[in-house]
């Protein structure tokens, strides 16, 4: 079944650490993008590719970091510079491919700092 | 100016009720939009697309409205399943384009 996967779904974090989360998309999708979601918040874009080893910057693209090296992954680090990062977090990737770009989800990572 | 707006809610409705959400965009050349949902920690779904003139699926009618740049979702005979927050989307003709959220609206339906 084609999809989005994202993992871990939960992720602990000590202050001070690195971690990455993954996410990989079977859909043959050029378009990947990575949100945030606090509690009761919408979705805060973080990062988005567009194509293979190009990517902008978000709203909220301090303290994060991407690679797009293969069309497939759009892994995401948050870094220590990251103040506050306990959220979800959610990618989502799109076919852009002519009459509208609906955006498929994977399940999300929930992040929390211990 | 946020670019896409939406009314945070929460609506509290009874069941069998209408209700409906509107959100403003601030982009003209915008031209996809989306009604997702999303329930309660999970992630969100695609709900309906709004292309030219409106969309109806069902009990849920969704509307755009280019001149006053905004769109609608109107839910018909609302029920307890019903109950969620549902996010505006808007999107451009490709993937050039960044897919924007509206912080969404909290809908719950009460017996």
């Amino acid at each position: 079944d084609g999809g989005i996967t994202q993992s871990p779904k939960y992720l602990f974090r000590k202050e001070g650490q690195n971690v990455t989360l993954s996410c990989e998309q079977n859909l043959n999708h050029d378009a990947m993008y990575w949100y945030r979601q606090d509690p009761g918040q919408g979705l805060r874009l973080i990062y988005y590719s567009q194509i293979v080893n190009d990517f902008q910057k978000g709203d909220i693209a301090e303290g994060y970091s991407v690679s797009r090296e293969k069309k497939e992954s759009f892994p995401l680090t948050v870094t220590s510079a990251q103040k506050n990062p306990t959220a979800f977090y959610l990618c989502a990737s799109s076919s852009g491919t002519g009459k509208g770009t609906e955006a498929f989800f994977g399940q999300g990572t929930r992040l929390t700092v211990v | 100016r946020k670019e896409v707006e939406q009314d945070p809610g929460p609506f509290n409705v009874p069941e069998g009720a209408t209700v409906a959400f509107n959100c403003t965009y601030s982009n003209s050349a915008s031209q996809s939009f989306f009604w997702y949902r999303q329930d309660c920690r999970k992630e969100p779904k695609l709900l309906m697309s709004v292309y030219s003139s409106g969309n109806e699926d069902g009990r849920f009618t969704a509307q755009l409205n280019r001149a006053s740049q905004y769109i609608s979702l109107l839910i018909r005979d609302s029920k307890l399943s019903d109950s969620a927050t549902y996010l505006c989307v808007v999107t451009g003709y490709s993937s050039a384009s960044k897919i924007i959220f509206g912080s969404g609206t909290r809908l719950s339906i009460r017996p």
